[in-house]
């Protein structure tokens, strides 16, 4: 079952926050976020567990709520490099099998 | 370091023709995977292979088949091309124990 991405698209001024959303209707293991600029390859960014923290990395950071298997992707005050799509993977069982959501693409404008 | 490579970039081939997609890493990894991106549609994974000498069917299997030739390399093959597998083809590898998938630059395929 894939999981559900919102928004699909946001366009923000750059100095901006974005939130991205990830929903799923299993429970979860993992949740992965990566980005995707156009014609590029996906690069990873973060990835919760089951249990674990909030991880953060800059001025971009993520929440896992077990309880509701939803995971968030925070983006403060978004630099015009944000741009791209960002997906959201999902794991049920530690066996790296991931589930991807469809991608929210982020367009940031000077 | 290459990190992962993928060939051809490009490819337009006609309903029925054969191809291979090779995919090659440098980073010792022992996984590796084959996913399919439509628009739209997020990433799905087709095979992949937890170590040297297995493979395993992802979402999407049928039609294609793979080969891991040895630690390095994975290859996708379509036997009869049909017009549902145009889309962009990503080949990744993990290490085990990490958590983090390296992605090559991807196959556009055209069926035509």
């Amino acid at each position: 079952q894939q999981p559900v991405q919102s928004p699909q698209a946001v366009i923000l001024r750059e100095g901006e926050d974005a939130v991205i959303n990830c929903s799923s209707s299993k429970a979860l293991y993992s949740v992965h976020w990566y980005r995707q600029k156009h014609g590029e390859a996906p690069v990873f960014l973060m990835i919760l567990l089951k249990g674990g923290e909030q991880k953060g990395h800059e001025k971009i950071s993520a929440s896992f709520n077990e309880k509701k298997q939803q995971s968030s992707l925070y983006l403060t005050a978004s630099q015009l490099s944000y741009s791209g799509t960002y997906f959201c993977g999902t794991e049920t069982d530690s066996n790296y099998q991931l589930i991807w959501g469809a991608g929210t693409k982020l367009i940031i404008k000077p | 370091n290459a990190g992962v490579t993928q060939t051809p970039k490009f490819q337009v081939l006609k309903t029925g023709q054969s191809m291979t997609l090779q995919c090659a890493q440098d980073m010792n990894h022992n996984s590796m995977y084959w996913y399919r991106q439509d628009p739209g549609m997020g990433l799905r994974l087709i095979y992949y292979s937890a170590s040297e000498g297995t493979t395993d069917k992802g979402e999407v299997p049928n039609g294609y088949n793979v080969s891991r030739l040895n630690k390095r390399e994975f290859s996708l093959r379509l036997e009869s091309a049909a017009p549902s597998q145009t889309s962009v083809y990503f080949c990744a590898s993990r290490n085990a124990g990490a958590n983090v998938l390296t992605f090559g630059a991807g196959s556009r395929l055209t069926v035509l």
